[in-house]
């Protein structure tokens, strides 16, 4: 059983439409982190959130951390192809360790 | 590029054999992180170690052991190689904030 559980595990859409990736927890983190992976690369860190209900935007790329600090979501408004990749999050569980959900794979299609 | 060196980005190997990973952290920083990270599994945090000493660690197999040098590159050795060791590994490294950059991984396949 994953710590963090991600969903949807896939999604494909359309380029020009939005999207929504959940990543939820029974456990309280300190800080989450989000990261984009792509075939044969290493995550790439996209943001790292910190405190209960803060929202971080990164260009069309907006992130939010959940009041209790136990879940957070990326939603990506107006997704283009260059947005495919696996999205992780991870959140530090204690003795520096990073716990990673499984991922969830979008596909934006031209 | 995260500034994470890893080698060899590609390996091939027989079951039974023992391979060393390596890796060179971003330039200042003193921790550095081992991942495995296979189709079934994801990502799964492996080791870590801060300036030289261990420092916490995951699911890793006795079979598996990492060490860090004074230089602060780390190695991963992998003996007894088994089919299911066939994975992505990869290395992080940080600072002091806890939060890892990610090298490109080594693809390890054992036949």
């Amino acid at each position: 059983t994953q710590l963090l559980e991600q969903s949807p595990q896939f999604l494909s859409i359309q380029e020009g439409e939005n999207l929504t990736v959940y990543c939820n927890s029974s456990s309280v983190f300190s800080s989450l982190q989000w990261y984009r992976q792509e075939p044969g690369e290493g995550p790439v860190l996209l943001v790292t959130v910190v405190t209960g209900g803060e929202v971080k935007k990164l260009k069309r790329l907006t992130f939010q951390f959940g009041d209790a600090r136990k879940d957070s979501s990326l939603h990506i408004t107006a997704a283009q192809p260059g947005d495919t990749g696996l999205y992780l999050c991870a959140g530090e569980v204690g003795d520096y360790k990073l716990s990673f959900g499984a991922g969830t794979t979008v596909t934006v299609r031209a | 590029d995260s500034g994470v060196t890893q080698t060899p980005k590609h390996l091939i190997t027989a079951t039974g054999q023992r391979v060393t990973l390596r890796c060179s952290p971003r330039s200042g920083d003193l921790s550095v992180y081992w991942y495995q990270q296979s189709l079934d599994q994801g990502l799964q945090f492996l080791i870590q170690y801060y300036n030289g000493e261990e420092r916490a660690k995951g699911n890793i197999l006795e079979r598996f052991s990492a060490q860090q040098f004074p230089d602060l590159h780390s190695e991963l050795n992998l003996s007894s190689l088994e089919l299911g060791d066939s994975a992505l590994y990869f290395c992080a490294s940080s600072f002091t904030d806890r939060v890892p950059f990610f090298g490109q991984g080594t693809r390890l396949t054992v036949v």
